[in-house]
């Protein structure tokens, strides 16, 4: 069983370049998260998802976008990349209804600077 | 707004020794808390939670957490730490919702352990 699996692990952008965090998820999980940690920080919501077609801001969306047209994947785009969004991104994934027990299952993150 | 407070960014330990991590959170309603653990280079672990009833959770690998009211504080204790221990932790509380789980955290303690 995979559960939460990010790609890329390490990324270097060019300021203004954009890019693609890819997460998908094997468990079925209707819920899904784009979190980033800072130093010092902890994890920041980015953006969130309660099923396929469903997203929603959170706290730090700004610079950001995401779809969900599956229930496995839930990609995190970055437009037009700046030095404030290097950072380290984690998906993480749980399920809805009574299989709900509060936990959140994260994938290994991805480390992107922004040069 | 929610938030969480955790006021030691770095504590060191001796191993075998007792460690306690200090969590305050901020809540208006009757709040759910967690504390995770993430070692170098992975994504976070559940280690607790606390949702209702006895105050004093038990934890995996040896941790245990103590929710006080009265203080507005989820303390995470270990009584003997083990050089495996060393890792970030991180104490969290949730909004949980109609809208899905959505995870504050705090910004994290370091913990390293000495031989």
């Amino acid at each position: 069983n995979a559960g939460v699996t990010q790609t890329p692990k390490f990324r270097i952008l060019k300021i203004g370049q954009s890019m693609t965090l890819q997460c998908t998820q094997d468990m079925n999980h209707n819920y899904m998260y784009w979190y980033r940690q800072d130093p010092g920080m902890g994890l920041k919501l980015i953006y969130y998802s309660v099923g396929a077609g469903i997203t929603d801001k959170g706290e730090v969306p700004n610079g950001y976008n995401v779809s969900r047209s599956t229930t496995e994947d839930f990609p995190l785009r970055l437009e037009l990349a700046a030095p404030s969004q290097t950072s380290v991104y984690f998906c993480a994934s749980t399920p809805q209804g009574e299989a709900n027990t509060g936990e959140l299952f994260f994938g290994e993150g991805s480390r992107l600077t922004v040069l | 707004a929610q938030s969480v407070t955790q006021p030691d960014i770095h504590i060191t330990v001796s191993e075998g020794a007792s460690l306690e991590l200090r969590c305050n959170y901020s809540y208006g309603a009757t709040p759910y808390l967690f504390w995770y653990v993430q070692s170098p280079g992975q994504g976070l672990q559940l280690l607790l939670k606390y949702f209702s009833g006895d105050t004093l959770v038990q934890g995996i690998k040896g941790f245990e957490a103590e929710f006080k009211r009265s203080q507005s504080s989820f303390n995470l204790r270990k009584p003997s730490v083990h050089w495996s221990d060393a890792a970030e932790y991180f104490c969290a509380v949730d909004s949980w919702g109609a809208a899905g789980n959505k995870l504050t955290f705090g910004g994290g303690t370091r913990v390293l352990v000495k031989p």
